[in-house]
């Protein structure tokens, strides 16, 4: 079956470019999850979906920073005006919902977007 | 001072060596995993554990609560072992995961 994927797996952006970053998640998952990751860093939390439903964007670094996710299955992560500082990989994750009873539903991650901003 | 910390940052070993990875993290969890990240990006868990010990392979992931650290070994590490182990762990309010830095890992054969 077909895993997390993410499309373009490259971005090269002008500075003050938009750009849009896509995840399809696993089929059946409700939740997903988009994270970046600067070069040597771990990843950090951006925003979370459950189905369509943005349940958590306290991560997003800017109003420049946008996700949506319409129909509760394709999500894209929307920046405006790049910065050299959003030069990172940008990660999605999918799950079934995060708790069952009493057991946690892995993420499953994509590939990443690496993202630079010339 | 971050939430996960990991040790140590960078890790060379000779194939064959007994690995030892360490995570301490300040904050109470629900879960905590460790992850490995090859080059070109994709994480894959290895294991998703909240108590005790788990074994998969040459992998052993041992958790310690009241001390709040973990440890990932591997065992006769092999040079395909080479990629980032991430630690990250899953807070008690919901399904927000935090992660270490990773630890560089290089085995040479």
């Amino acid at each position: 079956g077909a895993g997390v994927s993410q499309s373009p797996r490259y971005k090269v952006a002008k500075r003050g470019q938009d750009v849009a970053l896509r995840c399809d998640p696993i089929s059946g998952h409700v939740s997903l999850f988009w994270y970046q990751q600067a070069l040597g860093q771990g990843p950090e939390f951006l925003t979370y979906f459950q189905n369509e439903a943005q349940l958590d964007k306290s991560g997003l670094p800017s109003d420049r920073f946008f996700a949506e996710r319409p129909e509760g299955s394709v999500s894209t992560l929307k920046i405006q005006r790049t910065q050299q500082e959003d030069s990172a990989v940008y990660l999605c994750a999918s799950s079934l919902p995060p708790w069952t009873g009493d057991t946690y539903n892995e993420q499953f991650f994509g590939p990443g977007t690496r993202l630079t901003v010339l | 001072k971050n939430e996960v910390e990991q040790s140590p940052q960078n890790l060379t070993a000779q194939e064959g060596e007994f690995i030892t990875i360490n995570c301490s993290y300040s904050v109470g969890i629900s879960a905590l995993h460790w992850l490995q990240q090859h080059p070109g990006g994709g994480i894959v868990s290895l294991f998703m554990l909240s108590s005790g010990k788990k074994k998969h392979g040459r992998l052993i992931a041992t958790i310690n609560i009241q001390e709040k650290h973990s440890s990932l070994h591997i065992t006769a590490s092999h040079p395909r072992d080479s990629a980032v182990y991430i630690c990250a762990v899953l807070g008690t309010s919901g399904s927000r995961l935090t992660f270490g830095e990773g630890t560089q890992l290089t085995v040479n054969p």
